[in-house]
């Protein structure tokens, strides 16, 4: 089975529009954290949001914010006001139990912001 | 400046040619990992690293070899490339408490012909 699910292999955002990112994960261990990562066209890595598991209230970072629905372990992206810049790969990962660090990404999300 | 340094970012080589993609990183983590990222895969964790002389298996760690024998750096090391070895390598490392927010370097690109 995935760890990690992402089911929109592309997406189309209109400028200044929100846009969400789905991902849905799968664990049966209690302690976990949920990351989402970008990747732009140049090739890096870039931090954007983390989720621990035991953490009550969403996570948010600037314009993006991770709705965070633990029943049914779902951790989306929702980017608020989109941007040309936002114009990327965003890949969902989670890191596997405290100190396990098994890593597990998701297949990415191609965003493409129209201007 | 905190960062992690691969080298080399492009390689073309050839199938059995042994080689060693490096990986240092300058921010005293704990944690050590490399990935190879194929289109519509998303990234693979192939090893990782606890700390210096621990390293365990990934999900992809077939045809690799890693080693640490110091805290700052974590090579990976192909001993007989195939060309299904042909991906972009990317090396990561945190610390084991906190976030474990994962720091990448810039990726290695590889070609195995």
């Amino acid at each position: 089975a995935q760890k990690i699910t992402q089911t929109q292999p592309g997406m189309f955002v209109q400028e200044k529009e929100a846009v969400t990112l789905d991902c849905t994960y799968d664990t049966s261990d209690p302690s976990y954290g949920l990351f989402w990562y970008k990747q732009p066209s140049s090739g890096e890595m870039i931090f954007l949001i983390y989720q621990g598991s035991y953490d009550q209230q969403n996570a948010t970072e600037g314009r993006y914010s991770l709705n965070f629905q633990k029943a049914r372990k779902s951790a989306n992206l929702v980017i608020s006001a989109s941007q040309l810049g936002d114009s990327a790969m965003y890949f969902c990962a989670m890191r596997e139990g405290i100190f396990s660090n098994q890593f597990y990404f998701g297949t990415g999300t191609s965003l493409t912001v129209i201007p | 400046e905190a960062q992690v340094t691969q080298n080399p970012r492009y390689l073309i080589t050839v199938t059995g040619k042994k080689l060693t993609v490096t990986c240092s990183q300058n921010m005293n983590h704990e944690y050590m990992s490399w990935y190879r990222q194929d289109p519509g895969l998303g990234l693979r964790q192939i090893y990782y690293s606890m700390n210096v002389e621990v390293t365990d298996k990934g999900d992809v760690p077939e045809g690799y070899k890693v080693s640490r024998k110091e805290k700052r750096n974590f090579p990976l090391i192909l001993e007989s490339p195939s060309p299904n070895q042909t991906s972009l390598y990317f090396c990561a490392s945190s610390f084991l408490a906190n976030t474990g927010e994962l720091f990448f370097g810039e990726g290695s690109r590889l070609t195995v012909l």
